[in-house]
């Protein structure tokens, strides 16, 4: 099956810095999403992309369909943003089954 | 808010027992999801609904049945619970519906324990 690859697993950061989260798909896929899922536990949709840019405050995403890729930016990271973030899609051959990566793990030091 | 609700959002039982999640939405919305989150795999499709008594399966459906005999509630039935169905298990729906625009959002998720 489709295989979905996320980079970096861990990344720990300052406040006020910024990073950028990779999502590889082994096929092509549709329906793409990033999701946050906050200390709580509570999975928070941030971007619903299949392809092209968007941006959302300190938030942006740039899919890149073709290539089987999305990428999710966050600029002047603040303590908040401290959570496991995760890409998702839909493979072209699948009517619904979502396919998630297994995360990156974003720890912001105050 | 997407209007999503779980019940229990907490639970302990011992293998071998029943157990019934409940998915509850507002919106009658017609596609329903029913995810497990296990530490090294992200999410992962147990079973999913597409209308009133149309379900079908996904990657993890063993050891799971579902039914949904009204819009607004999806049930996830463990028939003999097993200590590797532990797990915290998440709801989500498709306000959308359909293959082609499927951005799903997520219930606050049920934390089950077996025992």
């Amino acid at each position: 099956g489709i295989q979905v690859e996320q980079s970096p697993p861990d990344l720990i950061l300052q406040e006020g810095a910024n990073s950028t989260l990779r999502c590889n798909f082994s096929d092509s896929v549709n329906n793409l999403q990033w999701f946050h899922q906050n200390p709580w536990g509570q999975l928070i949709n941030l971007f619903y992309i299949p392809s092209g840019t968007k941006q959302n405050g300190r938030l942006s995403a740039t899919t890149v369909a073709t290539e089987r890729y999305s990428l999710l930016y966050i600029s002047s990271s603040q303590t908040t943003d401290s959570g496991v973030y995760f890409c998702a899609g839909i493979p072209y051959s699948s009517a619904s089954k979502i396919i998630f990566g297994s995360g990156t793990r974003l720890s912001i030091r105050p | 808010d997407a209007g999503i609700t779980q019940s229990p959002r907490h639970k302990v039982t011992e293998t071998g027992t029943p157990v019934t999640l409940r998915c509850h939405q507002t919106e009658n919305h017609r596609y329903m999801y029913w995810y497990r989150q296990d530490p090294g795999h992200g999410l992962r499709l147990i079973h999913y609904s597409y209308g009133v008594k149309d379900t079908d399966k996904g990657e993890v459906s063993d050891g799971y049945s579902v039914s949904r005999s009204k819009t607004e509630d999806f049930l996830l039935t463990l028939e003999s619970a097993t200590s590797s169905q532990t797990s915290v298990y998440f709801c989500a729906i498709n306000p959308t519906g359909g293959r082609e625009n499927n951005e799903q959002f997520f219930g606050p998720g049920t934390r089950l324990t077996v025992l």
